[in-house]
């Protein structure tokens, strides 16, 4: 399995609304990571986990929270978001090390606010 | 400051025609190199990365990228364009921990004409 699965695919929700991204990987890859990516723009680093520890987050605003629950998972909490933070969110896992070294990404969530 | 530079923002190639997208790179430790594919609306596929060793690397797809330490390059290349080649291409570069960010050029967006 040489994948990273994001849940859902599409999303649109209000800006009162609590949901969830999910992203999975069973590739045993240590490090995960969660980015932004606007229309015809590089993605932007939010999240980095390493061994299910947050190593980076880059001043991303509270109404963002990640979870990293278990190796194999992450998550991004969303709640009282603006119709600006409208974006793709992409999921990106890195691993196993050396020369087999990769970064899988996701096929993404289409995030919508309304 | 770690930086990667896309000096083209948009190229168009005749179907069956070379290509080359330029990557300059700028960076403290080293490298590790990756350049990306994206289609609209979809995730970011892995074309080719660059670790160590051979400097000319293959990928996917027929590209192929070569490094140039001296230059600070990474440059992608492939021999003859075929039209389903027309998509975003992002150069990225990061360290060698897992846990690191990957830092992206902001992006080639590629045309192919019949």
């Amino acid at each position: 399995d040489t994948e990273v699965t994001q849940t859902p695919k599409h999303l649109v929700m209000g800006m009162t609304n609590k949901k969830s991204l999910k992203c999975e990987q069973h590739m045993g890859h240590r490090a995960m990571y969660w980015y932004k990516q606007k229309a015809k723009k590089p993605p932007e680093l939010m999240f980095v986990y390493s061994y299910e520890k947050l190593s980076i987050n880059e001043s991303v605003p509270s109404r963002f929270s990640p979870e990293c629950p278990n190796s194999s998972l992450l998550n991004l909490h969303l709640h009282a978001l603006q119709p600006e933070d409208s974006a793709l969110y992409l999921c990106a896992s890195r691993g196993p090390g050396g020369l087999n070294e990769k970064l899988f990404f996701g096929s993404g969530t289409q995030l919508s606010v309304l | 400051a770690q930086s990667v530079t896309q000096p083209d923002i948009h190229i168009t190639v005749s179907e069956g025609a070379s290509l080359e997208l330029r990557c300059n790179y700028s960076y403290g430790a080293t490298p590790y190199l990756f350049w990306y594919v994206q289609s609209p609306g979809q995730g970011l596929q892995l074309l080719l990365k660059y670790f160590s060793g051979d400097t000319l690397v293959q990928g996917i797809k027929g590209f192929e990228a070569e490094f140039k330490r001296s230059q600070s390059s990474f440059n992608l290349r492939k021999p003859s364009v075929h039209w389903s080649d027309a998509a975003e291409y992002f150069c990225a570069v990061g360290a060698e921990q897992a846990g690191t960010a990957l830092i992206f050029g902001k992006g080639t967006t590629l045309s192919v004409s019949s």
